[in-house]
């Protein structure tokens, strides 16, 4: 078993649409939580950084974390289709230790 | 966010041939740096853990030899891909930590842009 999960997709949406994306974890060690948005042929992105469980807003992008269910996601509202790409969630257990990737959910936006 | 830029984007080599990656950032100084290898519609896999002014720490499975990391400075990773094979051809990414005053590291990684590697 993956330490963590991501359904690698593709999900296509119309524009305007509410995006969810998500992630599940075995290792309830992890503690630091993170969404990278990855175009095609560049380096990720970072978008959201959060520690813990709880919610962290930051514009059209949403991300929560619930450490008792091992569940993250990242939402996004009023989908663009300039947000077309691959999304990875990451997580690490300690600072300085590995950051696990998933395997990337492929995301379309449909104009 | 913080600057990690890589040089060259995009790479064509003669099987044989050894080709050399550098990783830089730009605003902040990065004691330890990240290499990773990135298979078509796959996952980031780190390849190993490069720290400033020491040997690189690799990962189980990756060749050291074959890829030669160094940290010379507070602000440059090279990797270099010796005696470069087809099976080479990749998508290389580094990447970095921003150093934290109070715990020096926090977690966050930033990335460079990638370099893609085609060996003939």
């Amino acid at each position: 078993q993956k330490e963590v999960e991501q359904d690698p997709g593709p999900l296509s949406v119309p524009e305007g649409a509410i995006v969810s994306l998500n992630c599940t974890y075995s290792n309830s060690a992890f503690q630091y939580f993170m969404w990278y948005r990855q175009y095609s042929r560049k380096g990720p992105e970072l978008l959201m950084y959060t520690y813990s469980s709880g919610n962290k807003e930051d514009g059209r992008f949403t991300a929560q974390v619930d450490k008792s269910s091992k569940y993250i996601s990242l939402f996004i509202r009023d989908s663009q289709p300039s947000d077309s790409a691959t999304y990875l969630c990451a997580m690490i257990k300690n600072q300085g230790g590995k950051l696990i990737f998933g395997q990337g959910t492929e995301l379309s936006v449909k104009p | 966010g913080a600057v990690v830029s890589q040089h060259p984007s995009w790479v064509i080599c003669k099987s044989g041939t050894s080709v050399k990656i550098e990783c830089r950032s730009l605003d902040f100084q990065a004691t330890t740096m990240f290499w990773y290898r990135q298979f078509p519609k796959q996952s980031l896999m780190l390849m190993a853990t490069s720290n400033e002014g020491s040997k690189a720490t690799y990962e189980q499975g990756v060749e050291k030899d074959k890829f030669l990391i160094n940290h010379a400075s507070l602000t440059l990773s090279t990797l270099t891909v010796t005696s470069a094979h087809p099976e080479d051809s990749s998508f290389y990414i580094c990447s970095a930590t921003i150093p934290d005053r109070t715990s020096g590291y926090t977690g966050e990684l930033f990335f460079g842009e990638g370099s893609r590697l085609t060996v003939l």
